[in-house]
Parts: C-alpha cells; structure tokens; sequence
C-alpha cells in the first residue's frame, strides 16, 4: 500500500513533442505527490506538486494532472526541449508519513 | 543564502568498514532526512532528524545511524558496511517536519563498497 508505480521506465520524444509519465498509488492517505527532476550526478529537484484538492496544476511547460478516483497522476511536459533530458520521479506522502513514497524513475531523453 | 552541501561527493570503502557521510543544511532549515538511492531506483527513505532527535525511520536495520548538530548540520553513519550498501545518499533538509515537502536536496555521496 506504500507504493508508487511509475511507468514507462524509459521515454524517448522528439523535440518540440509531449512528454507524458504516469504513476499509480495505493495508499488514500496520500495527500501530496510531487515531481522531481534528477540530472546525472545532481540530487533530485523538485519540478511541481500537487494536492488532491485539484486536478490539474500547470506551471510553465509543466502539468500534472490528477485522478483522484482512480488513484493516478501524470506529467505532462509540452514543447519538450533536449535540456528537459533527465531523470524524473514521481512521489507521494501524507500526515502520516515522514517521507516520500517514490517511484522508480523514468530516464527521459528528448532528441534534437 | 547556501544549498544543502554534502562531503564527501565520492568514496569506496570495503566490507565491514564504518562510513561518515555530512550534510550541511540550508540555512535556516532546521529539518533534515537521509535517503538512500540505489543505481537505477527512486530514492528510499532512511531516517529524518528535527532539533537533534530522531523524528522517523524507514526500513533500515540499525546499523544506519545519524546524528543533527545544534547549527541543523548531520551525519550518516553506516556500520558494518554490505555490498548492497552501495547506493548514493541523499540527504535533504526543510523547514517542515513531517511531511516530505519543501525539501531540499544536496547532490549526494556516492559510496561504493567493494
């Protein structure tokens, strides 16, 4: 129930092209689910975050979008560009936790 | 106004050694949590520290241990290093205890045993 599953594992778009990663939880109680941004070498930052209060939330060329009832949250990246080429996570956490719950990761590569 | 500084950036110690990993905070933060990312997967929670007491552990056996100084900096200590130890170790601070927002992330160590 402390899962998250993110997929694909791997993505790769042309540039200019729609980056889209989906992730899945279980727990209810989950009531913050962030995106982090991780490049080789660097820690993780944080891209955009959520609450269960809204659907969708954009910032720049950023979106995620999210389904409460089916328990699901993706990122969307519009006009994606070769530096967006990264790794990203997804995560989740709630009171009751004190820490994020993250996905896997997915390597994105955006060509040229 | 610093990020969060992590030292050392690389290190191989062998099995069975003992590990010190620090992180400084960014200023101002008085949180700090440990997480453990190994090659390929999403980082996993080790323990969080807020005004030098442990506030929250993952699933990590005792030999992981830490410390928080009173200037909000800390340390990771492994004991009886594994092979499976191997990972980079993140450590993030906040101003938020709790809860896994607001952090921020230094750029890791990453510890290799052999």
């Amino acid at each position: 129930q402390q899962q998250v599953k993110q997929s694909p594992q791997s993505l790769i778009v042309q540039k200019g092209g729609i980056s889209i990663i989906n992730c899945a939880y279980e727990n209810t109680a989950f009531d913050y689910f962030p995106w982090y941004q991780q490049f080789p070498g660097k820690g993780p930052a944080l891209l955009i975050a959520i609450r269960p209060d809204v659907s969708e939330k954009k910032e720049g060329r950023f979106t995620i979008s999210f389904n409460k009832s089916a328990k699901q949250f993706s990122l969307h990246i519009m006009d994606s560009q070769p530096g967006d080429s990264a790794t990203y996570f997804c995560a989740a956490s709630g009171r009751s936790n004190y820490q994020l719950i993250w996905g896997a990761g997915t390597k994105l590569i955006i060509k040229p | 106004e610093t990020g969060v500084t992590q030292s050392p950036t690389h290190l191989i110690k062998t099995r069975g050694q003992q590990v010190t990993l620090r992180c400084s905070s960014q200023s101002g933060h008085n949180t700090v949590s440990w997480y453990q990312q190994a090659l390929g997967q999403g980082p996993q929670f080790i323990f969080q520290y807020y005004r030098e007491e442990e506030n929250g552990r993952g699933n990590f056996p005792p030999r992981f241990s830490g410390l928080q100084f009173p200037n909000y900096s800390s340390e990771l200590n492994v004991n009886a290093l594994e092979l499976d130890d191997s990972a980079l170790y993140l450590c993030a601070s906040s101003l938020v205890i709790g809860q896994g927002y607001g952090y921020t992330f230094g750029s890791g160590t990453r510890l290799t045993v052999v």
